[in-house]
């Protein structure tokens, strides 16, 4: 039971264009998104989080979009530069619950 | 430096055996976790450990402990390893709930 789905399990962008990374999820209690960010053979780092209570939020060149009512959210990155090709990860938390629910990635390669 | 630091990076193993994966954390986090990264790509919770006590255990197999020391360590302990067993495990540890967690770089395990 798959609660949070990044449905593109890859994305090709040309340097200087505009990532869009895209995450559903299914669990109304959740509340509380983040972006990672993974390179091969390192452990995830966080980019960007989202709060329920905003539809938007920035961050340099990284922006995340909420929208609450199709329980969509994406990761705009632009420009987008070879240094950001890697696994992105969608994540989720609510109220109650401490620890976060992963989408399965999405690889973005940037290519210049 | 580094913030979450777990070892081995790698392990090969044979079946039966019994293994332990070790992170530590200097960041001064109350909150510690262990996730799994299986051969679909998908990062579970398997352990949550707040100030050395355990807070969630997911529906993992027994033959996994984990065992918190001191707050700044939270180490994984595997018994009568199976081949199903194979995969990353990352550790992470958080400042508390509900905020971003840093995680360790991972340990690929792989039972033989």
């Amino acid at each position: 039971d798959q609660q949070v789905k990044q449905n593109s399990p890859s994305l090709s962008v040309q340097e200087g264009r505009i990532s869009i990374l895209n995450c559903d999820y299914t669990n109304s209690m959740f509340d509380y998104f983040l972006w990672y960010k993974k390179y091969p053979a390192e452990g995830p780092t966080f980019l960007i989080s989202i709060s329920s209570i905003k539809d938007k939020n920035e961050d340099g060149r990284f922006t995340v979009f909420l929208n609450k009512s199709a329980k969509h959210l994406s990761l705009h990155i632009v420009p987008s530069q070879p240094g950001d090709s890697a696994v992105y990860f969608c994540a989720a938390t609510d109220s109650g619950y401490s620890t976060l629910t992963f989408g399965k990635g999405t690889m973005l390669l940037v290519s210049p | 430096d580094t913030a979450v630091s777990q070892t081995p990076k790698y392990l090969v193993t044979q079946m039966g055996n019994d293994k332990s994966i070790k992170c530590e954390q200097n960041l001064g986090h109350d909150t510690m976790y262990w996730y799994k990264q299986d051969s679909k790509k998908f990062l579970k919770i398997m352990f949550s450990y707040n100030n050395k006590e355990l807070i969630i255990n997911e529906t993992v197999p027994n033959r996994f402990s984990p065992k918190s020391p001191d707050k700044a360590h939270l180490n994984l302990h595997i018994n009568s390893l199976e081949l199903g067993d194979s995969a990353v495990y990352f550790c992470a540890s958080s400042p508390g709930y509900r905020t971003e967690a840093f995680f360790g770089q991972g340990t690929r395990l792989t039972v033989v």
